[in-house]
């Protein structure tokens, strides 16, 4: 399986902030890279989807970037609803994974 | 817009069989998209479990290949999860999720990403 690693595992930042993610995969994955946010008691829901798509609906203040072996995820202004943890997902095999996940709290 | 909701047992017990049905409304299960299941331990990270489409192409997980059966019923717009000889390891919230198409020539092939999410059911293993 494609080892799924995302950093910071937390990260503290204030309203207003530009905040970044990154996710590495063990090896490629090509462009096949999907963000998702869950909120506590929730079920995830699709941000980004083949590295820098933005999901319809989805505020334009997320942005993906990357591909390969490197992603990153950024909010350019972090907003009082984006408190949450962040997972990327990999689907460049028949055999996805997900990273660990990024909480992002309130500094 | 897609709609999916699971359902089934609050509790399971060692070395049994869970079993989960994932009802899908405001799509025909029978559409260009593969169902799949997804879970979460508590406090967690994800991991996949299986997708299936319609026709009966199914991917699983290699870890769980051995325990685990995806099935649809057309005629019911659901489909279901089952995991044999479970323990507490597989104490979870489960979801259902669906995934779409790529087209590739006159191919159908699983984009396996996860686009619509029921809301999850906790099941625990416990005796």
């Amino acid at each position: 399986d494609i080892q799924m690693t995302q950093s910071p595992s937390t990260l503290s930042a204030s309203v207003g902030d530009r905040v970044s993610i990154t996710c590495r995969a063990s090896q490629s994955v090509s462009a096949w890279l999907a963000w998702y946010q869950q909120k506590p008691g929730k079920a995830p829901t699709l941000l980004i989807y083949q590295a820098s798509s933005l999901k319809s609906g989805v505020p334009s203040r997320f942005s993906g970037s990357g591909s390969g072996t490197e992603f990153t995820l950024t909010i350019s202004s972090l907003q009082p609803d984006d408190f949450a943890t962040y997972f990327c997902q990999h689907y460049n095999t028949y055999s996805p994974t997900f990273g660990q996940g990024t909480k992002v709290e309130i500094k | 817009q897609m709609q999916l909701q699971e359902s089934g047992p609050g509790l399971v017990k060692p070395s049994e069989t869970l079993s989960l049905t994932c009802d899908v409304s405001g799509s025909s299960i029978s559409s260009d998209y593969y169902w799949g299941w997804i879970r979460q331990p508590p406090g967690k990270g994800l991991e996949w479990i299986a997708s299936m489409f319609h026709s009966g192409s199914t991917y699983y997980n290699p870890s769980l290949q051995s325990r685990v059966a995806i099935s649809v019923d057309t005629s019911r717009n659901q489909f279901s999860l089952r995991l044999t000889s479970v323990t507490a390891a597989d104490t979870a919230v489960y979801f259902c999720a669906s995934s779409p198409i790529r087209f590739y020539g006159s191919g159908k092939f699983w984009d396996g990403r996860f686009d619509y999410w029921g809301q999850g059911t906790l099941v625990p293993v416990s005796s």
